[in-house]
Parts: structure tokens; C-alpha cells; sequence
């Protein structure tokens, strides 16, 4: 079964600061990672997806690294700002059921807090 | 093109009555994921349909909750006799298509069970 920790579960720094968020995964046979932010009282907003056979996306200040072989992954955010204050998501696609069925396994999330 | 789209957004109830939660998918996009997130928790699968048929229905609870996605309307998630412990934030995602792709989360109903 599946399992997606992330550490820390809560964060809060200064703005400006560079900052990595942390995923891990028990079982290496994942088809993609993807990187969801939440905020309060909110859906999920789609930040980065890396495919199994990559090693990184960047997309901005966002820099996404997968490491599948040791089930890890991280999330670099730089020059880090208020308005990227929320909940930082985790999740690994799987193959499910047979066919092409796909789950979703996501992490608790790191709660990010950035101050002014 | 309109998100998925969720209703209500907040949800009260008492216990043992019934509670149902519709999302409209992404124009185009015929598969509906549902998810479920209870307080300090992360979220965690629920059901996985298309048109007219439920795929994977492995991370519904036994009892009390279903789910239809029919040829018309939107997906209905039907939660009867509602106790305590359902008082979560449902998400709804869809995606075009069966597969690996991304899915498009809509912004959850909050239900709270008194």
C-alpha cells in the first residue's frame, strides 16, 4: 500500500527566504508526482507534475525534483513571498485496478507561512 | 471553460440525515474523481467514475455512501443517516480523459455533521 509522508508539516519563514519541501513515497512504481497547492477553504491548484522518467520541472520560482528510486521528491520554492503562504501538496499516480486506471496517494501537506 | 464546479460549498446536517454533494465536471472532460478530507488529515480517494458506470469504488466506505455520475447532470455524491465522523471537505476532479493525466480539482464542499 502506498504511503505519502511529507516533512515538515508546518513551515514559516521570513520573506525572501529560498525554501525545500519534502515528499516521500514507499512504493517506487509510480507513473507521475504532482505538486498541488491548497489554501484555506479552497480546491487544489495543480503547481508541478513530473513524469516518472523525468528528474525535475521548474515552472517559475518552482522547482520540482523527483528521485523515484528512493521515493523522494522536493519542492524548492525561491525568494519566497507572502502571497505563497498555504498548504503544499504531494501526490503519486499509480496504476490501479488494471486497464488504464490511475489513483491519486496524497501526502498531509506542509503548511507553509511567509512573513512580511 | 468554467472549473469543476461544486455544490454547496458549505453543507450543515444533522445526524441521520442525508447529504448530497454534486460536481459538474470541465466541459469535455467525462471522468469525475472524488476525494475526501478529513480535519488534519491529507485527502484520500474515494470513488472514480465515467459516464453512466463506476470504475473504482475501492476507497468508498461499505456502508451509507454512493455515488452516480449519469449520461445527464452532474455527480452526485449521496451520503444517508450522516454521522459525526463525515463532517469533511469532499473535492471533486475530473479529467478528459482515462489515464495518467492531470485532474482538475474543484474548490470542495464542506460538510459539517452535528
Amino acid at each position: 500500500k502506498q504511503e505519502v509522508t511529507q516533512i515538515p508539516a508546518a513551515l514559516s519563514v521570513p520573506e525572501g527566504e529560498n525554501l525545500v519541501l519534502n515528499c516521500s513515497f514507499t512504493d517506487s512504481a509510480i507513473y507521475n508526482l504532482q505538486w498541488f497547492r491548497q489554501d484555506p477553504g479552497k480546491g487544489l491548484t495543480s503547481l508541478l507534475l513530473i513524469q516518472s522518467s523525468q528528474r525535475e520541472q521548474t515552472s517559475g520560482r518552482l522547482n520540482a525534483s523527483l528521485d523515484k528510486s528512493s521515493g523522494r521528491s522536493t519542492l524548492y520554492i525561491a525568494a519566497s513571498q507572502p502571497g505563497d503562504s498555504a498548504t503544499y501538496l504531494c501526490a503519486v499516480r499509480q496504476p490501479s485496478g488494471g486497464g488504464s486506471n490511475y489513483k491519486l496517494t496524497f501526502g498531509k501537506g506542509t503548511l507553509l507561512t511567509v512573513n512580511p | 471553460n468554467a472549473g469543476v464546479m461544486q455544490n454547496p460549498r458549505h453543507l450543515v446536517r444533522r445526524r441521520g440525515q442525508e447529504a448530497r454533494l454534486r460536481c459538474s465536471p470541465m466541459k469535455g472532460h467525462s471522468h469525475v474523481y472524488w476525494y475526501r478530507q478529513l480535519p488534519e488529515e491529507g485527502l484520500k480517494f474515494m470513488v472514480y467514475l465515467q459516464k453512466e458506470n463506476i470504475i473504482d469504488e475501492s476507497g468508498m466506505p461499505k456502508e451509507r455512501f454512493s455515488a452516480e455520475f449519469p449520461k445527464e447532470g452532474p455527480s452526485i455524491l449521496r451520503i444517508q443517516q450522516v454521522v459525526r465522523g463525515d463532517s469533511a471537505a469532499y473535492f471533486c476532479a475530473s479529467s478528459p480523459r482515462q489515464g495518467g493525466e492531470t485532474q482538475y480539482f474543484g474548490p470542495g464542499t464542506r460538510l459539517l455533521v452535528l
